[in-house]
């Protein structure tokens, strides 16, 4: 049984550009979330997506995005890319919408802006 | 809003020697608490979780945490550390019904030999 994946699992971009970050869930799971970790720090939330729709979002601007697909696949969208974007980028899947079910995280983008 | 500090953000502990990563956190409803580990390079992965059931909960690995409402802590132990164990571990509150985790700044757990 597949995980979490996430793809890809490096990229450099230069500032102003945009990226497109793309996770699948654990099989079974149907939530996604995305959640920004910079260097020495902990994770942030980013936003959630259930049912295609966004559920949550946590402090992050506009410029970032996001898209569930009916296969409950997910895509994170940044614009404008600033040098402070740079962080590894994780996904994490569960089941539906209780609190206390476990979050599974994938591996991670690292995305490196210059 | 809920919060959550570590203390320290770095141990270092000798091999077979106790570990014990501190965690408090900030909630003015009953919280659902969290221990996650990070190894390089890795995402991240659940230790154990404290749902409001007992009171000491035991995870994987060989680790435990007690919640203490009182002290508002939900420390991280482990009797006997192993090389194996060195990694980053965050400790992370959540509630409401879209579940956002908040996590705390991490604590590098170094193990010497």
């Amino acid at each position: 049984d597949a995980g979490v994946t996430q793809s890809p699992t490096h990229l450099i971009k230069t500032r102003g550009q945009q990226v497109t970050l793309r996770c699948s869930p654990k099989s079974g799971h149907d939530t996604v979330s995305w959640y920004q970790q910079a260097l020495g720090q902990g994770p942030q939330f980013i936003f959630q997506y259930y049912e295609e729709e966004e559920r949550q979002r946590g402090n992050f601007p506009d410029r970032f995005s996001g898209h569930q697909f009916p296969n409950y696949s997910s895509e994170l969208n940044v614009n404008a890319l600033l040098l402070g974007d740079s962080a590894l980028y994780l996904c994490a899947s569960r089941t539906g919408v209780r609190v206390n079910t476990e979050a599974f995280f994938g591996q991670g983008t690292r995305l490196t802006v210059v | 809003a809920q919060s959550v500090t570590q203390l320290g953000s770095h141990v270092s502990v000798s091999e077979g020697a106790l570990v014990l990563l501190r965690c408090n956190y900030s909630s003015s409803v009953p919280p659902y608490l969290f221990w996650y580990v990070q190894y390089p390079n890795q995402g991240l992965q659940l230790l154990l979780k404290y749902t409001s059931a007992a009171t000491l909960v035991k995870g994987i690995n060989g680790f435990e945490a007690e919640f203490k409402k009182s002290e508002t802590s939900f420390h991280l132990t482990k009797p006997s550390a192993h090389m194996s164990d060195a990694a980053e571990y965050f400790c992370a509150v959540s509630l409401g019904r879209a579940q956002k985790l908040v996590f705390g700044q991490g604590t590098r757990l170094t193990i010497n030999p």
